[in-house]
């Protein structure tokens, strides 16, 4: 079956850096995303891979290995605005190749 | 600067009523989803478009939820009638197909269903 695994919620320090997991198991792999959600709004891009290696996009990375099925967000120099719920999707040739959402991953940053 | 818009933004009825929901993708991307959220579920794909064409709506609740797009600025949510587990906020997006896994999500519509 389809299926993405993040952790349900970490807990950070502001100034330092978090990594956010997402192994996941689907067909025909077209490309691993990574959304951020605030309490109260909508789910916003972040990232995108489809090549193994690191993105890199301001404070924030993103890694896929495909052989491995795994991917992270990798967050640096963590401010309290980054407290939010972040989503890894990806997208698949078995479901018309919408994409298939994790259950989130809430990040608690404290001072 | 080009958004999603949808309407309502808050929307509370009573059990029975017919609820819709309207939302305008952002010009000139093919693709539409609608999304259901709750604490319980996460994000659940309701529907999905491209090019005004339904491709899979395996999520929705056929006895009582529809979806369109009578034109490339207008998709609907439909669901007739309501019950209250039907509470929660429903999110319309919108983008490229192939195009990087990029949605574009509107502000939602949070419906409570009393």
């Amino acid at each position: 079956g389809q299926s993405l695994e993040q952790p349900s919620e970490v807990t950070a320090v502001e100034g330092a850096i978090v990594q956010i997991n997402c192994t996941y198991q689907t067909s025909g792999f077209y490309g691993l995303s990574w959304y951020q959600q605030h309490d109260g709004g909508a789910p916003t891009f972040l990232s995108y891979n489809a090549l193994d290696g690191l993105e890199e996009t301001g404070r924030f990375s993103s890694f896929l290995s495909r052989s491995d099925s795994y991917g992270y967000l990798l967050l640096q120099e963590l401010q309290m605005k980054d407290s939010a719920s972040y989503f890894c999707a990806v997208r698949d040739q078995d479901s018309n190749y919408q994409l298939i959402w994790g259950a989130g991953t809430k990040l608690i940053i404290k001072p | 600067d080009a958004r999603v818009t949808q309407t309502p933004r808050h929307k509370v009825t009573e059990m029975g009523q017919e609820v819709t929901m309207r939302c305008q993708p952002i010009l000139g991307h093919n693709t539409v989803f609608w999304y259901r959220q709750t604490m319980m579920q996460g994000l659940e794909l309701l529907a999905y478009f491209r090019n005004r064409a339904p491709l899979d709506d395996s999520g929705m609740p056929k006895d009582r939820f529809s979806a369109e797009m009578p034109d490339a600025t207008l998709a609907t949510l439909k669901i007739q009638p309501s019950e209250p587990r039907d509470s929660a906020v429903y999110f319309c997006a919108g983008g490229l197909a192939g195009a990087r896994n990029e949605q574009f999500f509107g502000p939602g519509t949070r419906l409570t269903v009393l």
